[in-house]
C-alpha cells in the first residue's frame, strides 16, 4: 500500500523568505504525486502534480516540487512566501498508477503554514 | 478540470438523524469518490462510487452508516445516517474528471455538526 508522511506538521516563516515544505513517500511502483492547498473554510485546490514527466514540477502560485525517487521524497517550496499562502498543505499519493484509470488518493497529515508579517 | 457543485456547504443537525449530501459535476465521470475530514484531520476516504454499480467502502466505513448513490455520470449523494457527535467533520467529494495530464478536483466540502 501507498503512504505519503509529511515532515512537519507546522511550518512558519517570515514574509518573504523560502518556504519549505517536506514529504516523503513510500510506493512499489513509479507514483503520482501531488500537492493540495487549503486555505481555511475552502475548499482543496490542486498546486501541482508529478505523473512521471519532468521531476522538476512548476504549479501556481510560485509553487513548485521536485520528484526524487532515490530519496522519496517530493518536497513542495517557494521562493519568497506571501502572507496569502498562509494555509494547509497536503501531499497526496496515488493508490495505483493513474494511467490506469481513476484511483483513490491517499493523504499525508497535512502541515500548517504560517507567515511571520 | 471538473467543476464540482457540492451542498449544502454547512448544516447543523440532530443526533440520529440524517443528512444527504449532493455533488453535481459539470461533465461526464467515471469516478466519484467522498472523502471525511475529521477536526484537525486530514483527509480519508469513505468510498469509491462507479455509475451502475454499489459503492466501495474502505475499511472502517459500511454501507448503512453512509449509503451512496450514482444515479448517473454527473451526480453523487452521500448519507450520513443516524448522526452522532463523532460524525462532525468535513465531507468532501471528488472527481478525476482533469485537464490533461491528471489531476483530481475536489467539491468545496459541506461542514457537518451534530449536536
Amino acid at each position: 500500500a501507498q503512504s505519503v508522511t509529511q515532515l512537519d506538521s507546522h511550518v512558519s516563516v517570515s514574509e518573504g523568505t523560502p518556504v519549505l515544505l517536506r514529504c516523503n513517500y513510500s510506493s512499489s511502483y513509479s507514483p503520482s504525486l501531488f500537492w493540495y492547498v487549503q486555505h481555511p473554510n475552502k475548499g482543496l485546490q490542486l498546486l501541482l502534480k508529478y505523473t512521471s514527466a519532468a521531476t522538476l514540477v512548476k504549479g501556481i502560485n510560485g509553487f513548485e516540487a521536485e520528484f526524487k525517487k532515490s530519496e522519496t521524497s517530493f518536497h513542495l517550496t517557494k521562493p519568497s512566501a506571501h502572507m496569502s499562502d498562509a494555509a494547509e498543505y497536503f501531499c497526496v499519493v496515488s493508490e495505483h498508477p493513474i494511467i490506469q484509470g481513476a484511483q483513490k488518493l491517499v493523504f499525508g497529515q497535512g502541515t500548517r503554514l504560517t507567515i511571520n508579517p | 478540470s471538473a467543476v464540482i457543485s457540492q451542498k449544502p456547504s454547512r448544516d447543523i443537525c440532530q443526533r440520529g438523524t440524517s443528512l444527504t449530501i449532493q455533488c453535481q459535476v459539470d461533465s461526464q465521470v467515471t469516478m466519484m469518490f467522498w472523502y471525511r475530514q475529521q477536526p484537525g484531520q486530514s483527509l480519508t476516504l469513505i468510498a469509491t462510487a462507479n455509475q451502475g454499480s454499489e459503492a466501495t467502502y474502505e475499511s472502517g466505513f459500511v454501507i448503512d452508516k453512509f449509503p451512496i448513490s450514482r444515479p448517473n455520470l454527473t451526480f453523487s449523494t452521500l448519507t450520513v445516517s443516524n448522526m452522532s457527535p463523532e460524525d462532525s467533520s468535513i465531507y468532501l467529494c471528488s472527481t478525476d474528471r482533469t485537464g490533461a495530464p491528471y489531476g483530481y478536483t475536489f467539491g468545496s466540502g459541506t461542514r457537518l455538526t451534530v449536536v
